[in-house]
């Protein structure tokens, strides 16, 4: 089954604790991205790479770290995760095609208490 | 800068017409996209318009005029499973820009 995946899907943690959320799609897409959801903001992006070992920064990177060494695989670093970072993050992916019609996995509840 | 603006809320009722709209100004412009999230679930696509016009899947149609930085979304025949948040948004090269969403609710 086509899919992206995140682990893990719920996660409560505290003040400067460094956290990785594992993002992973299976249709072999060059784009993926992480965004963040948070009331009355909507989707926010984060970080995308367009291809292996190509990232670039969305509208709100401060705090985050990517790394794209393999297609499948997105990781979303918090080195350093402090309250304001609470959210709900989705990953996605994309093809080419289509203008990078995205594919969302299932979300990653983030709570830093 | 990104500003992309949609309506908060719509209410409708079962068996009507919705028209969503949506203004955008961006710093640059390769397409809009149409995402419908339910409560609780990840966005899935609707549509995607590159180039003016009306573009028809099904029920849903999405319009776009690029001169004008406006699009619209219209769900025809409403049912109740089309209750959910509508997202808007914006390919600027390849970074995505999301309007904050207009929530949709169908009344029977």
């Amino acid at each position: 089954e086509a899919q992206v995946t995140q682990n893990p899907r719920y996660l409560i943690t505290v003040t400067g604790k460094k956290l990785t959320v594992t993002c992973s799609q299976n249709m072999n897409h060059e784009y993926m991205s992480w965004y963040r959801q948070d009331p009355g903001l909507g989707l926010r992006q984060i970080y995308y790479s367009m291809n292996v070992e190509v990232t670039d920064k969305g509208d709100v990177p401060e705090g985050y770290k990517v790394s794209r060494k393999e297609k499948r695989n997105f990781p979303l670093i918090l080195e350093s995760p402090s309250p304001n970072q609470t959210s709900l993050y989705f990953c996605a992916s994309g093809k080419r095609q289509g203008g990078y019609e995205q594919y969302f996995g299932p979300g990653t509840r983030l709570t830093v208490t | 800068g990104q500003n992309i603006d949609q309506p908060t809320e719509m209410t409708a009722t079962e068996g009507a017409i919705v028209q969503i709209n949506c203004t955008y100004q961006t710093s640059g412009f390769n397409g809009l996209f149409w995402y419908q999230q339910h409560a609780g679930e990840a966005p899935t696509f609707l549509s995607y318009n590159v180039l003016d016009g009306l573009e028809e899947k099904g029920r849903f149609s999405s319009f776009l005029s690029r001169s004008k930085g406006y699009s619209y979304l219209l769900l025809k025949e409403l049912q109740m499973k089309d209750s959910a948040s509508y997202l808007c948004a914006v390919l600027n090269d390849y970074k995505l820009s999301f309007g904050a969403g207009t929530t949709v609710t169908v009344r029977a």
